[in-house]
């Protein structure tokens, strides 16, 4: 079975440092997606990505995010200057569809 | 933003029981989807529908979407103590961007 695969299962990072989050999609899927969930809440959305570019991102992807296809297999999301509230799971995502995902199992981002 | 929420918030029945879980929604979207999530991992896409159709199946699971209501119900026919998980609907936005919004889950407890 196909699997989005991240890495690191776990990062921890001081505050103010930048974090790299890394994510192979299944090969042959076109639309990929972060998403986070801080513990015990939802699952936020934070955007998508869509023939080499953001197709849409929320109010939380601000200026201190950006998403990049590097190499035509992985996918990361890198944060530039983490901060407390960015402590969470971070979920990649991919569909050879829009919609209806293979999750990867997340990366615990701790900003210590 | 729109938003699937769930009720009930956490349900607990006996093995071979079924468990009925609801969504509502607020706007009109592409599809709906049901997801579960064991423990904090990553979540598994269980099934899709889309906002033209009224009810699906896959295995024991049945879907409903009613449109008019902004509704949804996940049905879990013959429930084990392995389908104990956090059950989250979510919608597809017909916002172009592939989005998909999360409620904050159904906790199911199924007891052995």
């Amino acid at each position: 079975e196909p699997e989005v695969t991240q890495t690191p299962s776990h990062q921890v990072t001081q505050m103010g440092q930048e974090v790299i989050l890394r994510c192979v999609p299944i090969s042959n899927h076109l639309y990929f997606y972060w998403y986070r969930q801080i513990l015990g809440q939802k699952v936020e959305f934070l955007v998508s990505f869509y023939n080499n570019e953001i197709s849409e991102k929320s109010e939380i992807f601000d200026d201190q995010f950006s998403v990049e296809r590097p190499d035509g297999s992985n996918f990361t999301l890198k944060i530039r200057s983490t901060k407390l509230e960015d402590s969470a799971m971070y979920f990649c995502a991919s569909s050879g569809q829009p919609y209806g995902y293979t999750f990867g199992s997340g990366t615990r981002l701790t900003v210590v | 933003s729109q938003q699937g929420e769930e009720d009930p918030q956490a349900l607990s029945i006996q093995e071979g029981e079924n468990a009925t879980m609801n969504c509502s929604y607020k706007t009109s979207i592409n599809n709906l989807q049901w997801y579960r999530q064991n423990s904090g991992r990553g979540l598994v896409h269980l099934i899709l529908i889309r906002s033209n159709e009224r009810e699906k199946h896959s295995g024991r699971l049945r879907v409903t979407l009613d449109t008019s209501k902004k509704s949804s119900s996940l049905l879990i026919t013959a429930s084990r103590a392995a389908d104990t998980a956090s059950y989250f609907c979510a919608t597809g936005e017909n916002t172009g961007g592939f989005k998909t919004i999360f409620g904050a889950g159904t906790r199911l407890f199924v007891k052995a």
